[in-house]
């Protein structure tokens, strides 16, 4: 299958700094790519879509001044956290559709982020 | 009510025992229907698509029902491997792509 990779795997930071995640989608263009954020026990939650290109499209109750989306080329998308928090802490995963087959989903392998 | 309805479990069961895990879903439009696996402090990773026509994967079978806006896998000769969270995935497109994934259900298989 496609292969989908995110850099950090894990990053811990201070209250108060900025963080960026890198999805990279490998062997394919990712004409769309997903951002979840996932707490312990709990599902998936999307927090945005992002087309190449594009502005990002957030969902309800994610704030997009806090959480800057960049999908920049057909290969890269970045999430940029804003003066996190120590709630913001969380394994946020990434994933990317290839305009070919708009069901199928490629997830990256997760990014787990601690604020302290 | 929840988009995707999973029983959170967990379930505990012995080596080779047989279990079913059920899902529903509230928007009728939906239009392709997964299970995901997801081990802990991981990504998901795609089990199986789920058809009307029922579709069976080795031990692993998926099947819909569209009038019920109901999904289910079935896990024949549980091996210990299976343990982790299974998670149903429904897609609809219907003013922009949409995926919802289920809260999940958990799976311990014990020697």
């Amino acid at each position: 299958g496609a292969v989908v990779s995110q850099h950090p795997s894990w990053v811990i930071c201070k209250s108060g700094t900025s963080v960026k995640i890198e999805c990279r989608s490998l062997d394919f263009q990712a004409t769309t790519m997903f951002w979840y954020r996932q707490f312990p026990k709990q599902s998936l939650m999307l927090m945005a879509t992002s087309n190449e290109g594009s502005k990002a499209t957030y969902e309800q109750g994610v704030e997009k001044d806090k959480f800057l989306i960049n999908h920049a080329s057909l290969t890269l998308s970045t999430l940029t956290v804003t003066s996190a928090h120590p709630e913001d802490s969380s394994f946020y995963i990434c994933s990317a559709r290839d305009g070919t087959a708009i069901y199928e989903q490629y997830f990256g392998p997760g990014t787990r982020l601690t604020v302290t | 009510r929840k988009e995707v309805e999973q029983d959170p479990g967990p379930f505990n069961v012995p080596e080779g025992a047989t279990v079913a895990f059920n899902c529903t879903y509230s928007n009728s439009a939906s239009q392709s229907f997964f299970w995901y696996r997801q081990d802990c402090r991981k990504e998901p990773k795609l089990l199986m698509s789920v058809y009307s026509s029922g579709n069976e994967d080795g031990r692993f079978t998926a099947q819909l029902n569209r009038a019920s806006q109901y999904i289910s896998l079935l896990i024949r000769d549980s091996k210990l491997s299976d343990s982790a969270t299974y998670l149903c995935v429904v897609n609809a497109n219907t003013g922009g792509f949409k995926t919802i994934f289920g809260a999940g259900t958990r799976l311990f298989v014990k020697a």
